[in-house]
């Protein structure tokens, strides 16, 4: 039982590139979330799917897509990246709403 | 939205008592604590759900007003271990995403 899992745990990207970050769950958890954490901005929540084929922006969606084909796997893909972008990353995922959140390690992102 | 949590940082010697407070501007379904500690993943506490409960964990527990729509950490006997960060995550009665405040700093010394 993996529990959540995130990769990369690091990435260099150059400003305008693409990339998605990848996020799995063995749990069979139906609710997934993404958020970003910057210094003193605690966790602001990306995008979230309350199960497959489901997803809705969150705090801050913009310049990110996600998508839910299954209810395993919900990658995070950067359009054209920032260096705005460069944060810590980490994908979350719960049995429902009356439960707590199982974090992934995080994936560090730096957007030169 | 983002809830307020208060206070931003906390220290505090072995054995002392600590309490973390979280408030929202919206009607709440659930209120959700977790603890990270540096460079690692955030990890959950409790949740409470809306019905004005407490619950306890260990030396750790939380309380949930539902109509003031605030929440409180309470962490009583501090040990080394307690040091990290906490955050609460709040879900409104109208929708399902989680959204956390800005966390405290807990540190406590020896």
């Amino acid at each position: 039982n993996a529990g959540v899992t995130q990769t990369p745990k690091f990435q260099v990207l150059k400003t305008g590139q693409s990339m998605t970050l990848q996020c799995a769950q063995d749990m069979n958890h139906e609710y997934m979330s993404w958020y970003r954490q910057d210094p003193g901005m605690g966790l602001r929540l990306i995008h979230y799917s309350v199960g497959a084929g489901i997803t809705d922006q969150g705090e801050v969606p913009n310049g990110y897509n996600v998508s839910r084909s299954t209810t395993e796997d919900f990658p995070l893909r950067l359009l054209s990246a920032a260096p705005s972008q460069t944060s810590v990353y980490f994908c979350a995922s719960s049995p429902g709403a009356d439960y707590g959140y199982t974090f992934g390690s995080g994936t560090r992102l730096t957007v030169v | 939205q983002q809830p307020v949590q208060s206070p931003q940082a906390v220290i505090l010697r072995e054995g002392e008592d600590a309490v973390i407070n979280c408030s929202s501007s919206k009607a709440l379904y659930s209120v959700h604590w977790y603890r990270q500690k540096h460079g690692e993943a955030p990890v959950f506490l409790m949740i409470l759900l809306k019905g004005g409960e407490q619950k306890g964990h260990d030396k750790i527990s939380a309380s949930f007003n539902e109509k003031k729509q605030q929440s409180s950490l309470y962490l009583t006997a501090s040990q080394l271990s307690y040091s990290g960060t906490y955050f609460c995550g709040t879900v409104s009665n109208s929708g399902y995403a989680l959204n956390f405040g800005k966390g405290t700093s807990l540190l406590v010394t020896p």
